[in-house]
């Protein structure tokens, strides 16, 4: 298993303003994700975070709105930038060792913008 | 990409009782989850499942990939078994679908 820490737990942001979330692992993992999960609603995968790289991102978000860092193998941060009421979401940091394979969730970052 | 249907939406239990929740799916796969996301909003991971017969606890799951559905069965179900639960399922490209989840409720 796979031990995940996001930071902050929640937050309530001004419209306009950024926010970072940061998602740490307890042991290196292969890959790790972002989602977005909107009020009653399902999951929906933001983006891959690449090692080194820049991040792969899924059809309908692009980097300038969600830049994407991960250093290393156990760290990854989400920034949401110029944000809107329409991102008010929780959003959740995930891992998996080899694909496919067991996928770990961290316990989410609950944002409301006002 | 694949496409998830999860059956039922909704599920309203008395405490003890059995259910079954139903995931389809569009397509063969090579990955298949089960998670259950619990009110504070974590996702705890049942089962990984791409095919045949897992059982913990009062939680059992069967895949059939050639007929692309798994079956999610809760016994004697507890108040703590409320949430909802997801089904998850990847391709070749390993990255997986959620469906839309099936809510649960447990009352005492």
């Amino acid at each position: 298993s796979a031990v995940i820490s996001q930071k902050p737990s929640r937050d309530i942001c001004q419209r306009g303003t950024s926010l970072t979330i940061q998602c740490q692992v307890d042991s290196q993992v292969t890959m790790m994700f972002w989602y977005r999960q909107q009020p009653g609603q399902s999951l929906t995968l933001i983006a891959t975070a690449n090692q080194g790289s820049e991040a792969t991102y899924e059809s309908g978000f692009v980097i300038d709105k969600f830049p994407i860092s991960r250093p290393n193998l156990t760290f990854s941060t989400l920034t949401v930038s110029n944000m809107s009421p329409e991102d008010s979401s929780i959003y959740l940091c995930s891992v998996a060792r080899v694909g496919p394979d067991t996928q770990y969730f961290g316990p989410g970052t609950r944002l409301t913008v006002l | 990409g694949i496409q998830v249907e999860q059956s039922p939406p909704d599920l309203i239990l008395q405490e003890g009782a059995n259910s079954t929740l139903r995931c389809n799916f569009s397509d063969s796969v090579n990955n298949l989850q089960w998670f259950h996301q619990n009110p504070w909003g974590q996702l705890i991971n049942l089962f990984y499942i791409p095919s045949g017969t897992k059982q913990n606890g009062r939680l059992s799951a069967t895949t059939v990939a050639t007929e692309r559905y798994s079956l999610l069965y809760i016994s004697s179900s507890q108040t703590t078994d409320s949430g909802v639960y997801f089904c998850a399922v990847g391709g070749g490209s390993y990255i997986p679908t959620f469906g839309r989840g099936t809510s649960l409720i447990v009352h005492p």
